[in-house]
Parts: C-alpha cells; sequence; structure tokens
C-alpha cells in the first residue's frame, strides 16, 4: 500500500525557517517524481515545487522561488522542503504528493499525504 | 500562467440527480486536465486524469470530458458520499494550477 506520512509543520515566526519531511512507502520511490502542493486555511490548492525521480529536475512556483528548497534521499525514502524566509502568507497544510507515470514530471498527483500544517506567525 | 476557471463555486443537488461541473483554462492545454475530489479534512484524491480517463478504483459515475480550453466534470446519479470539494488542475504548463474548487452539498 503506498503511504505517504508529512512531518515537520509547526508555529514559526515571520522570517524563520521549517524542513518539512515526507516519508513514502509502498512503491519505488526512486522511479516517482514528487511534489508538494499547499493549502490555506479555508481555501484552495497550490502547487508548490516539484522533483524529477534523480532530481534532475526541479521546479518552484514563482511564490516560493528562492526561499524553498525541495529535495530529496531515494536511500532513504524520503522527499524534503527547505523552507526559509517564511511569510505570513506560507501558512497551509503542506501536503507531498506523488506524480502518477513512472519516471515522468507530468503533474498528476495520484496518491497524497494527509499533510502537515504551517503556521507563519508573531 | 494559465488560470483555471471553475463553475459554480458550489452546488446543491438531491441524492440520485445529475451534477456538471465545468472547467475553463485561459489558453489550450489539450487534454492535460485532472479533476480531483477533496472531503473536509482530507487530502485531495486523484479521479480524472487526462481530462476523461478514470483513475483506478474510482466508481463509474464520475466522468470526465472535454479538450482545449473547455472541460467537465459529471457525477452521475449523486451519493451522499460524493459530498465533497471538487478541483480541476492543469498539467500542461508549469506552474501546475488549479481551478477555485466547486463544493457540491445535498440538498
Amino acid at each position: 500500500e503506498v503511504q505517504l506520512v508529512e512531518s515537520g509543520g509547526g508555529l514559526v515566526k515571520p522570517g524563520g525557517s521549517l524542513r518539512l519531511s515526507c516519508a513514502a512507502s509502498g512503491f519505488t520511490f526512486s522511479s516517482y517524481s514528487m511534489n508538494w502542493v499547499r493549502q490555506a486555511p479555508g481555501k484552495g490548492l497550490e502547487w508548490v515545487s516539484s522533483i524529477s525521480s534523480r532530481s534532475s529536475y526541479i521546479y518552484y512556483a514563482d511564490s516560493v522561488k528562492g526561499r524553498f528548497t525541495i529535495s530529496r534521499d531515494n536511500a532513504k525514502n524520503s522527499l524534503f522542503l527547505q523552507m526559509n524566509s517564511l511569510r505570513a502568507e506560507d501558512t497551509a497544510v503542506y501536503y507531498c504528493a506523488r506524480d502518477r507515470l513512472v519516471g515522468a514530471t507530468r503533474g498528476n498527483f495520484d496518491y497524497w499525504g494527509q499533510g502537515t500544517l504551517v503556521t507563519v506567525s508573531s | 500562467d494559465i488560470q483555471m476557471t471553475q463553475s459554480p463555486s458550489s452546488l446543491s443537488a438531491s441524492v440520485g440527480d445529475r451534477v456538471t461541473i465545468t472547467c475553463q483554462a485561459s489558453q489550450d492545454i489539450s487534454n492535460y486536465l485532472n479533476w480531483y475530489q477533496q472531503k473536509p479534512g482530507k487530502a485531495p484524491k486523484l479521479l480524472i486524469y487526462d481530462a476523461s480517463n478514470l483513475e483506478t478504483g474510482v466508481p463509474s459515475r464520475f466522468s470526465g470530458s472535454g479538450s482545449g480550453t473547455d472541460f467537465t466534470f459529471t457525477i452521475n446519479s449523486l451519493q451522499p458520499e460524493d459530498i465533497a470539494t471538487y478541483y480541476c488542475q492543469q498539467y500542461d504548463n508549469l506552474p501546475r494550477t488549479f481551478g477555485q474548487g466547486t463544493k457540491v452539498e445535498i440538498k
């Protein structure tokens, strides 16, 4: 069974940093592109970042470019999101999500974690 | 960025009704469109990919159609468990963008 479990969320002050993790199991993690998608409280979904299976291709939303860094450790079946210079508008539930097709960074998110809440407030 | 416009933003229908949601892209995205279902407090679930392909395990009362800029998502015979917010999402271009969502309620 495919499982994605996020962790690392919490309360942080504006300008602070946080590192999110996503532990994957039940599939060959190293074969799939992975993504972060966020959802502000009561709002819709916003794509944040994508990373290809071997980290060759990395993409960011303009809203986080230069502040967030996506990475992965295929040996540990883990995905990460390093978030720096956090702003109030980064407050959201952050989901990790798998790309549906092996070897492709296509944008079909077929499995999602339960999400981890990041709150940026003084 | 490609803007995705869903309508309506919410709807109320009776059990057994046919429900239709539309999604319009600000430019041609071919058939690179997904539909997701999100129940309160839960992660989104992929229902439809490539505009009209049903994800494995998804009930056949859900369907999608369209290409180019205009897309339709249909629930044939609405069930109580279908109460959720539905989102379209394009993957023709980066950034991936979602519609604002359609909240479906039971009348």
